[in-house]
């Protein structure tokens, strides 16, 4: 079965630094993957989209890669803040069946 | 501006009680999804929409009911209530089957069956 994988555990971060969050996938090739944040009590909020023949994007501090090969994409935010801590999430199409979502990981930027 | 709006915020019901949570949005996009997020789990779909007068299941659609009369509504119906229904409910919506510009989702339904 299809599998999304992230790290489960918080990740911690010092501000300023890049934080880097893994999403691994098995059984499945999506034409594209997503990033989206979500907020406590909130809902998720789209941030980036990557498609299979694109090996990077980028919008202000964020990055996004993709590897179809090793099945990975990584997310990046450059000189994190506070305000960035939050839950990320990772999700792959399913074409018109929706997105497929991981557990997602909690970042926490510290001062 | 409003995106896509769900109501109720809260709600708490007995077993076997029913109702429905309200969503609708207000961007004219065709598709429409509803899903759960219980801790520490991924967001799991319960039914989606290509467009109004088409529904169909997704991945836990076992206690719910959904309709689509309008392009801007979605509500979706619980029957008989269970505890194992007690979950954060999102609904979302994209302009594209393939969610190509991301979904937008509301800010949720607490739900609690008790």
């Amino acid at each position: 079965s299809q599998k999304i994988e992230q790290n489960s555990e918080a990740l911690n971060i010092q501000e300023g630094k890049t934080a880097t969050l893994t999403c691994n996938y098995t059984n499945y090739s999506p034409a594209y993957l997503q990033w989206y944040r979500q907020d406590p009590g909130r809902g998720p909020v789209f941030l980036l989209l990557i498609r299979e023949n694109e090996k990077e994007k980028r919008k202000e501090r964020l990055k996004v890669t993709f590897d179809t090969t090793l099945k990975q994409s990584l997310f990046h935010i450059t000189a994190s803040q506070p305000a960035d801590s939050a839950t990320y999430l990772c999700a792959l199409d399913r074409g018109a069946d929706g997105l497929t979502f991981g557990k997602g990981t909690h970042l926490i930027i510290q001062p | 501006n409003a995106g896509v709006t769900q109501t109720p915020k809260f709600r708490i019901l007995k077993i076997g009680q029913s109702m429905t949570l309200q969503c609708t949005q207000d961007m004219n996009h065709n598709y429409m999804y509803w899903y759960r997020q219980d801790p520490g789990m991924g967001l799991k779909l319960i039914y989606y929409s290509v467009g109004a007068g088409i529904t169909d299941k997704g991945e836990v659609p076992n206690g719910y009911n959904v309709s689509r009369s309008t392009t801007e509504d979605f509500p979706l119906r619980l029957e008989l209530a269970a505890p194992s229904q007690t979950s954060v409910y999102f609904c979302a919506s994209s302009s594209t089957e393939q969610g190509s510009y991301g979904y937008t989702f509301g800010s949720g339904t607490r739900l609690t069956v008790v």
